[in-house]
């Protein structure tokens, strides 16, 4: 059961270049994560962020939350091509299982240098 | 530092062969996952376990089952493996509760079924 849904599913820019990311979700959640992973590797947790919580910044991430519209974003600043790498969001389903995550498709980040 | 292993990177099995894919973690978490990722499909939940020999079905169990034996480990076994089984298979581990839902994921295996 998808819940997550990234947009753009593929994103090309230049280094130096900002990165936005967005995803969308259906029901009420308890927070919402974003993971990074590489070309076949696993993925990487890289910042969660609570429903109760609206902003969070992480080095040169920042992720936004805005519940009433059920959707996130991710804001990469001053890309590198080592930020090369598919993003995907997740969400803790209110309710749901504890520790289930519902991961979205992902969006492909391509940093030309 | 945290540390989740797969028993293998690459696999290939024939058609009908049983194939056993081996988690470990060495983080105490009670939650482990096994996943499978195909293009376009992102990522889809096959069974979890939340405490030794507890499992529960995920979105995609069928022609799959596991064993959680041990806590540090979780198997994942393809009883008659079939040709619609290759994929990349994600193992998976947190701890149990709210406010604890961080995932911390292995390299993966890549399974072909010829």
């Amino acid at each position: 059961s998808q819940q997550g849904e990234e947009d753009p599913q593929a994103l090309s820019i230049q280094e130096g270049e900002n990165a936005t990311m967005n995803c969308s979700y259906k029901t009420s959640i308890n927070n919402l994560q974003w993971y990074r992973q590489n070309s076949g590797r696993g993925l990487v947790h890289l910042i969660l962020i609570r429903s109760n919580e609206r902003e969070k910044h992480s080095g040169r991430l920042r992720v936004t939350l805005d519940t009433s519209k059920k959707s996130s974003s991710l804001l990469i600043t001053a890309s590198r091509a080592a930020d090369t790498a598919s993003y995907f969001c997740a969400t803790s389903p209110y309710g749901g299982s504890q520790g289930n995550l519902i991961f979205g498709k992902g969006t492909k980040l391509s940093v030309k240098p | 530092d945290v540390k989740v292993t797969q028993s293998s990177r690459y696999l290939v099995k024939r058609t009908g062969e049983k194939v056993f894919l081996e988690c470990v973690q060495d983080m105490d978490h009670e939650n482990m996952f096994w996943y499978r990722q195909d293009p376009g499909l992102g990522l889809r939940l096959i069974y979890f376990s939340y405490d030794v020999k507890m499992k529960e079905k995920g979105d995609i169990p069928e022609g799959y089952s596991v064993s959680r034996e041990k806590k540090e480990r979780f198997s994942l076994i393809l009883e008659s493996a079939s040709t619609n089984q290759t994929s990349m298979y994600l193992c998976a581990s947190s701890f149990l509760g709210q406010g604890y839902e961080t995932q911390y994921f292995g390299p993966g295996t890549r399974l072909l079924v010829l």
